[in-house]
């Protein structure tokens, strides 16, 4: 069973910073397989990334994911209000399964 | 476009059972998947398990296995999620979600695409 560590547990940043967040799995997991969501408060997450980089429909390019093997990275270039939230990365595995990361809150410094 | 209506809130004593609906519409029911994923309060997102609306093959997350069944109903287009012996860590708000996805020059993507809002189902005696 693959285990994803998200890091930082929060991010503190402002407006206009760049936020990079982190994904670790314990064992190697195909980039195919890879998806990261977004939660603001009180709604449904929603599908931003999948396949480690591949923006889902109607994503902004300002968010962008990168990575392969054990490590995966969801950055946002620059944030906008509506991008404090909860984000979590995703593990699509065999038979089918899948497993989230503990997710990473970004908030407002 | 695609949608997702669960059913209502619900409250149960310990040890009841609980049936959460998930009404899809927007796209052909029986071309995709159903994975349901619930979210204690304050927690982060587990996976419960997954359907196939095609041919009803299920699998569910070990945790849950002998007390979590998932069915479709494909003439309303329903997904169900029934769990039984209900304790107060079963307290959370259940989402369904399709599983969407596509396979081009031999590699496949799968992703939750569409989720429903969320049923609170709140354990309390």
């Amino acid at each position: 069973e693959i285990v994803l560590t998200q890091s930082p547990g929060t991010l503190s940043l402002s407006p206009g910073d760049r936020a990079t967040l982190s994904c670790r799995a314990s064992h190697i997991v195909s980039s195919t397989h890879l998806a990261w969501y977004q939660q603001r408060v009180g709604q449904a997450p929603r599908l931003l990334i999948y396949g480690a980089s591949r923006r889902a429909t109607g994503i902004p390019d300002r968010f962008s994911g990168s990575g392969s093997g054990t490590d995966f990275t969801l950055t946002i270039s620059r944030l906008e209000p509506e991008d404090f939230a909860v984000y979590y990365c995703q593990q699509y595995g065999n038979s089918p399964s899948w497993a989230f990361g503990q997710g990473t809150k970004v908030e407002i410094k | 476009q695609v949608q997702l209506v669960q059913s209502g809130p619900e409250v149960k004593k310990p040890g009841a059972s609980v049936r959460v609906s998930c009404k899809a519409s927007g796209y052909t029911f029986t071309n995709f998947g159903i994975a349901w994923v619930r979210q204690a309060p304050g927690q982060g997102l587990e996976w419960m398990g997954w359907i196939s609306a095609h041919n009803g093959d299920t699998n569910y997350a070990r945790r849950f296995q002998g007390r979590v069944s998932m069915t479709t109903d494909s003439s309303t287009n329903t997904a169900y999620l029934e769990l039984t012996s209900l304790q107060s860590d079963d307290t959370a708000v259940y989402y369904c979600a399709r599983r969407g996805g596509y396979c081009i020059s031999g590699v496949c993507y799968r992703y939750f695409d569409n989720w429903g809002r969320g049923t609170l189902v709140t354990v309390s005696s």
